[in-house]
């Protein structure tokens, strides 16, 4: 079965510090991983994805975030965190079968809390 | 280039009731996927429709049903609302054929039942 696990509810940060945010994701396959934003009241806004290639992705808003296959982790990172990165992360795998699905199956999400 | 637009924003029922939620897709768009998200929780995936079908559906009961119209846009149907019907609804909106970019979300429907 696919899941995702994000072990941290919770990420606090002082502004101007690096920050991760983890998650680890159980898939048969290759995995396409996805992080997606969620500011109150809104919707998921897209960041980065992995399809393949580079471990190290790059994304919107100076986020980027590693694969790492042998340890089934993607975690999200930011040099250095801004109050406005302060929102509800989540992390999403999607299987990829021959005819593939789109079905996305997320992680319960991190709350980043970046302190001034 | 219109984003995906859902409707409408909050919504209030009482338990037994019926609602039905609308979901444009992003231009260009032909796939549209919806999911529940509960309070403090990751969204769930509800079902995906392509071509006016239901192509996938996940872990719920059949009063949750929908529909794709030729312009893409869908509508979420739920029966018999109950109390742990209340979340947020997102609709999200994909191409079929490029599999490797990201679903579009749009900014969800809050439903409470009440």
């Amino acid at each position: 079965a696919q899941s995702v696990a994000q072990p941290e509810d919770q990420v606090n940060v002082a502004e101007g510090n690096p920050l991760t945010v983890k998650c680890t994701y159980s898939v048969s396959g290759n995995p396409y991983l996805f992080w997606y934003v969620q500011y109150p009241n809104r919707g998921l806004q897209f960041l980065l994805k992995y399809i393949t290639g580079d471990n190290l992705v790059k994304g919107s808003y100076g986020f980027e975030a590693e694969f790492n296959k042998s340890q089934t982790s993607f975690h999200l990172k930011k040099p250095s965190a801004l109050v406005s990165d302060s929102a509800l992360y989540f992390c999403a795998v999607r299987a990829h079968y021959g005819g593939a699905t789109n079905k996305l199956i997320f992680g319960t999400g991190t709350l980043l809390a970046v302190q001034p | 280039d219109a984003g995906v637009t859902q409707s409408p924003t909050h919504l209030i029922k009482t338990r037994g009731q019926q609602v039905t939620l609308r979901c444009s897709p992003k231009s260009g768009h032909d796939t549209v996927s919806w999911y529940q998200q509960a309070l403090g929780q990751g969204p769930q995936f509800i079902f995906q429709y392509y071509e006016e079908e239901e192509r996938q559906r996940g872990n719920f009961p059949d009063r949750f049903s929908g529909h794709q119209f030729p312009n893409y846009s869908s509508e979420l149907n739920v029966n018999a609302l109950l109390l742990g019907d209340s979340a947020l609804y997102l609709c999200a909106s994909s191409l079929a054929r490029n599999s490797n970019q990201p679903q579009h979300f749009g900014d969800g429907t809050r439903l409470s039942i009440l």
